[in-house]
């Protein structure tokens, strides 16, 4: 089963708005990710969030943490028509290994 | 810096062909590799992974075997393609870390 599920399933927004993604998860994590796929591409990484982290930022990006509901959100401001891909987010279990379980992803539409 | 590579980049099969998909990466050493399977307008399904030469662990039974000959190549095979196997077929790498660093992608057509 999927460990992250990503909300909403798609999301269509104008250029210069703000996206908001959500994603929840179910077991104990080290970490969090988020990672951008640009349409038949491969996965790009964004950011990483570890557990003891509440918020991080990262140019336009801005993730939240929230270990006691399992959940993250990815904040994309002052969005841009480049911003239009398929957002993913990935969580490591803390069982010691470097396997990541990915979310289905939401796909993301900026409307010029 | 690091680069990984897959190809080919598109491939159609029919049905009951062999399958031979490769992923190379440059400029480190001694990486995790990873094959992943995503179903159109899906999430990735982990199908194998890899932490040194011939070492390979399967998530999930399947028709796909996968090797690793050398310490940044990895191969993901097939005896007889089902028509299950469509997919967009992605190669990552990470190292000490837990960032994964992906390649183009093999767009798999089985007919």
């Amino acid at each position: 089963s999927q460990q992250g599920e990503e909300d909403p399933q798609a999301l269509s927004i104008q250029e210069g708005e703000n996206a908001t993604m959500n994603c929840s998860y179910k077991t104990s994590i080290n970490n969090l990710q988020w990672y951008r796929q640009n349409s038949g591409r491969g996965l790009v990484h964004l950011i990483l969030i570890r557990s003891n982290e509440r918020e991080k930022h990262s140019g336009r990006l801005r993730v939240t943490l929230d270990t006691s509901k399992k959940s993250s959100s990815l904040l994309i401001t002052a969005s841009r028509a480049a911003d239009t891909a398929s957002y993913f987010c990935a969580t490591e279990s803390n069982f010691g290994n470097e396997k990541l379980t990915f979310g289905t992803g939401t796909r993301l539409t900026i409307i010029p | 810096s690091q680069t990984i590579h897959q190809w080919p980049a598109t491939l159609v099969q029919p049905v009951g062909s062999p399958l031979s998909l490769e992923c190379t990466v440059e400029g480190t050493s001694n990486p995790n590799l990873y094959w992943y399977r995503q179903a159109a307008g899906r999430g990735l399904q982990l199908l194998f992974y890899s932490i040194g030469i011939g070492q390979i662990s399967s998530e999930v039974p399947q028709n796909l075997s996968a090797s690793r000959p050398q310490d940044r190549q990895f191969i993901l095979s097939s005896k007889k393609l089902l028509l299950s196997d469509s997919g967009f077929y992605l190669c990552a790498w990470s190292r000490l870390t837990w960032t994964q660093y992906f390649g183009p992608g093999t767009r798999l057509l089985v007919l």
